[in-house]
């Protein structure tokens, strides 16, 4: 089946630093989706980008389906960031998203 | 538009003991997932729904573990008897065709 890695698998950031993470996969997709799951536990759509550019506020991310990777931008990071951030691909139909480790994310004062 | 909505939120029960948890996908979507979540394992699919069919539940840990979805606002997610090991966060989700998938709260059920 298809592979999902992310990378940093870790990273720390001070308050207003700005980050980009990683996520390679190995075959083509018809869905992409980011998540931030908050330290409550919350599993938060952040963005559903099979391909091109997309932007919320501080977060933008970007897929480049040819070259199955999607990179997202955090900017002015603050301690409300903190938390994983996963990776999710599909690659036919309506299966179900497959999932990388996810980046965690820790944003300090 | 709700979201996805589960409940119990929290579920504390005995080992033996049945526990059923509840979901409700967003209205108009066809498909439904359940999801368990635990720090050793990550996250893993248990099984998926399409038009309330059950499609693939290889995710299932044991017969244990039961899913139905008799019509498309509703499924549950059943474990008798429950033990420890099941402890975790179980997550319901939906999605509407190969759009993207919007997650519940998730259930954190803890077997003692």
């Amino acid at each position: 089946g298809i592979q999902v890695e992310q990378s940093p698998p870790d990273l720390i950031l001070q308050e207003g630093a700005n980050s980009t993470l990683r996520c390679n996969f190995s075959d083509s997709v018809n869905n992409l989706q980011w998540f931030h799951q908050n330290p409550w536990g919350q599993l938060i759509n952040l963005f559903y980008i099979p391909s091109g550019t997309k932007q919320n506020g501080r977060l933008s991310a970007t897929t480049v389906a040819t070259e199955r990777y999607s990179l997202l931008y955090i900017s002015s990071s603050q301690t409300t960031d903190s938390g994983v951030y996963f990776c999710a691909v599909r690659n036919s139909g309506n299966t179900p998203l497959v999932f990388g480790k996810g980046t965690r994310l820790s944003v300090i004062a | 538009d709700a979201g996805v909505i589960q409940s119990p939120r929290h579920e504390v029960t005995e080992m033996g003991q049945e526990v059923t948890l509840r979901c409700k996908p967003i209205s108009g979507h066809n498909s439904l997932f359940w999801y368990r979540q635990t720090m050793m394992r990550g996250l893993e699919l248990l099984i998926y729904f399409n038009n309330n069919v059950p499609i693939d539940d290889s995710g299932m840990p044991e017969d244990r573990f039961s899913a139905k979805m008799p019509n498309a606002s509703f499924s549950t997610l059943k474990i008798q008897p429950s033990e420890p090991r099941d402890s975790a966060v179980y997550f319901c989700a939906s999605s509407y065709g190969t759009g993207g998938e919007y997650f519940g709260p998730g259930t954190r059920l803890t077997v003692t």
